[in-house]
């Protein structure tokens, strides 16, 4: 059964202090791993698509990097407005079609 | 105006009740999916479909049914509400293209009494 894991599960951060949140997966036929962030009572908002192990994208202080089994988010020096849920997703064949499958998710809060 | 909108925002209805929820989008994606999100469950899919004629059961179909009424509209009936359906429920959109990304509603807070 395809999976999506991410870890931790909540995050604590002052500002300025880097880290990663981590997202593993064990799907075949993958078509794309998604990182979104979840304001709270929002809807999931798109933050980057990544492929082939290897890639990265970056958007300000956020990295995302590609391996085989598992994808990272970096977040560089956060500041307080990068507090959120991010989400991570993978596009896998099931069924018959190919359909997003999410993780759980990581709430990170960033202390000023 | 927002590209993927949902009616109502906030619902409480009681238990036995049915109750639909609507979802209208102007991303001209041929896509569309809802989602219910429970604490510490993250994003759970009930229905998807790829195109007006094409309907697919999720992962948690059981009690829910949809309907594809135009490419930009989608939506998600609760035949007979119970308790367990209390949830956040947001409706998203993606074109047949890559990147896939999905583009999501605001979401539909949901009480069943």
């Amino acid at each position: 059964e395809d999976q999506v894991t991410q870890s931790p599960e909540a995050l604590r951060l002052q500002e300025g202090e880097s880290s990663s949140l981590n997202c593993s997966y064990t799907v075949s036929g993958l078509r794309g791993l998604f990182w979104y962030r979840q304001d709270p009572g929002k809807g999931p908002e798109f933050l980057f698509t990544l492929y082939s192990a290897g890639e990265e994208k970056e958007k300000e202080r956020l990295k995302a990097t590609l391996t085989k089994k598992e994808s990272f988010l970096h977040i560089t020096a956060p500041k307080p407005e990068d507090s959120a849920t991010y989400l991570c997703a993978v596009q896998a064949f099931s069924g018959g079609s190919y359909i997003p499958t999410f993780g759980r998710g990581t709430s990170l809060i960033v202390h000023p | 105006d927002a590209d993927v909108t949902q009616t109502p925002r906030n619902r409480i209805t009681k238990t036995g009740k049915r109750i639909m929820l609507e979802c209208s989008q102007t991303k001209g994606h041929d896509r569309m999916y809802w989602y219910r999100q429970d604490p510490g469950l993250g994003l759970r899919l009930i229905y998807y479909s790829f195109d007006v004629k094409d309907i697919n059961k999720g992962e948690i179909s059981d009690g829910y049914s949809v309907s594809r009424q135009a490419q930009a509209k989608f939506s998600l009936s609760l035949e007979s509400a119970i308790p367990n359906q209390t949830a956040l429920y947001f409706c998203a959109t993606s074109d047949f293209t890559a990147p896939y990304e999905q583009y999501f509603g605001p979401g539909t807070r949901l009480t069943v009494t």
